[in-house]
């Protein structure tokens, strides 16, 4: 079976532009979860889905930062406009909800470098 | 404010030594303690997990100890070999279902 996939892997762009990252979840998960990882602060929970909806956004960092589940196989994070500080590595994770487990399935992540 | 508080942030170790390392976390409304494992370049994968009504669990080389009263839990590597060399992460989870919170992660390196 194949796992989370996201896109694009790696993604350079310029101070001010949009970013927009996409995920696909495991067929049959009804979780996603959107998360960022930095050196400084580690692995940060930006925002989570349940049945495409989402549930808590606290963790989004600004206005800037929006996350969408149109469908059960897809979902974007998009930043608008984008900012060196943003530059991190963007992970999304499903899982199945009330399952046993509770195991969260990451994605391989999406490199952002914002100049 | 950081829920789950992860110590050491880095950790070397010879080959066969046996690393710990520490969590702890102040919500009661933690249900679910994983550890992930995650290797350069690739997302975290888990690793070994145990609810609180458990006082200790263990997979193959790896031991999680969990102390309900203190708060704590901690991951122990038996006979520990240059391929567990990774970051770890502990993380809690709200509820079932619910968000999974990390700490700040372990860089462990086992020389050979």
């Amino acid at each position: 079976d194949a796992g989370v996939i996201q896109s694009p892997r790696h993604e350079v762009t310029e101070m001010g532009q949009e970013v927009t990252l996409r995920c696909k979840p495991i067929s049959g998960h009804n979780s996603l979860f959107w998360y960022r990882q930095t050196m400084m602060r580690g692995l940060e929970l930006l925002i989570y889905f349940n049945n495409n909806v989402p549930i808590d956004d606290s963790g989004m960092p600004e206005d800037r930062f929006s996350a969408k589940m149109p469908n059960a196989s897809f979902s974007t994070l998009k930043i608008q406009p984008s900012e060196p500080r943003d530059s991190a590595v963007y992970f999304c994770a499903s899982s199945k909800t009330g399952g046993a487990s509770g195991e969260l399935f990451f994605g391989e992540g999406s490199r952002l470098t914002v100049l | 404010q950081q829920q789950v508080k992860q110590s050491p942030q880095s950790l070397i170790v010879q080959k066969g030594g046996i690393p710990i390392i520490n969590c702890a976390y102040e919500n009661t409304a933690f249900d679910y303690f994983p550890w992930y494992q995650q290797f350069p370049g690739k997302g975290p994968a888990l690793l070994i997990a145990i609810r609180p009504d458990v006082s200790e669990k263990k997979e193959g080389r790896f031991t999680i100890s969990f102390n309900k009263s203190a708060k704590q839990f901690s991951l122990h590597i038996m006979d520990s070999q240059p391929g567990d060399s990774a970051t770890y992460f502990c993380a809690a989870r709200y509820n079932q279902g619910g968000k999974l919170i990390f700490g700040q992660g372990t860089e462990l390196s086992v020389k050979p």
